[in-house]
């Protein structure tokens, strides 16, 4: 089975801190993704991630970075988060099988900034 | 731009009625996905859509993909409560590498 873990399911940080969200995977896959996922908006992509060392802007990555130093972890950063940054957010890795994709998500963590 | 919109946003049903949500995407494309997210859970995947005319069923659900209409249908058959979740389509452009675009989920509850 795969699996996509993410360091923790709730978070409480208050405004201007540097925030990490760990992502990991262990089926090897070379893409991964951050989304946010807000009420009425649905999932939005912050940043996503090819292969080591690479990433690519989403939709929304302002106020966000990102890091994939190893395959198997992607983290995603806040730099100085902010109130508008508390949301739920889900990490996905997905491979490529024939015509299609497989994406797994983890079980999310749900963030607080107060 | 890729854009995907799902229709209702929200649904409220009684059990044993059937109904249908809906999934229009904005440009060419032959892979749709489902998935189904339970209420503070992550999200499952529940269909992969391939082709013009392709059919999935599993249970009481049913999908459908028409890409010269770029519409995608999720059927529900006399719905149990079990089914009440939230629901989002996903398209991707079919090239290697490009994201998955999700339209916005549609909330399903399903009274007793």
């Amino acid at each position: 089975d795969v699996k996509v873990t993410q360091s923790s399911r709730y978070l409480v940080k208050r405004t201007g801190e540097k925030v990490f969200l760990e992502c990991v995977q262990d089926m090897d896959h070379e893409n991964m993704f951050w989304y946010r996922q807000d009420p009425g908006l649905g999932l939005r992509l912050i940043y996503f991630s090819y292969d080591v060392k690479m990433k690519e802007k989403g939709d929304i990555p302002e106020g966000y970075s990102v890091s994939r130093e190893k395959k198997e972890r992607f983290s995603l950063i806040l730099e100085s988060a902010s109130t508008n940054q508390t949301s739920m957010y889900l990490c996905a890795s997905r491979e490529l099988t024939g015509i299609h994709y497989e994406q797994y998500f983890g079980p999310g963590t749900r963030l607080t900034v107060t | 731009e890729l854009k995907v919109e799902q229709n209702p946003l929200f649904l409220s049903m009684q059990e044993g009625k059937n109904y249908t949500i809906y999934c229009n995407y904005s440009t060419t494309s032959d892979r749709l996905y489902w998935y189904r997210q339970d209420p503070g859970k992550s999200l499952e995947s529940l269909f992969v859509l391939l082709s013009n005319g392709a059919v999935k069923q599993e249970g009481r659900l049913m999908a459908s993909l028409d890409t010269k209409a770029r519409l995608s249908t999720l059927h529900i058959t006399a719905a149990v409560h079990d089914l009440s979740a939230t629901y989002f389509c996903a398209v991707d452009m079919g090239h290697r590498d490009d994201k998955i675009i999700f339209g916005k989920g549609t909330r399903l509850h399903i009274l007793p």
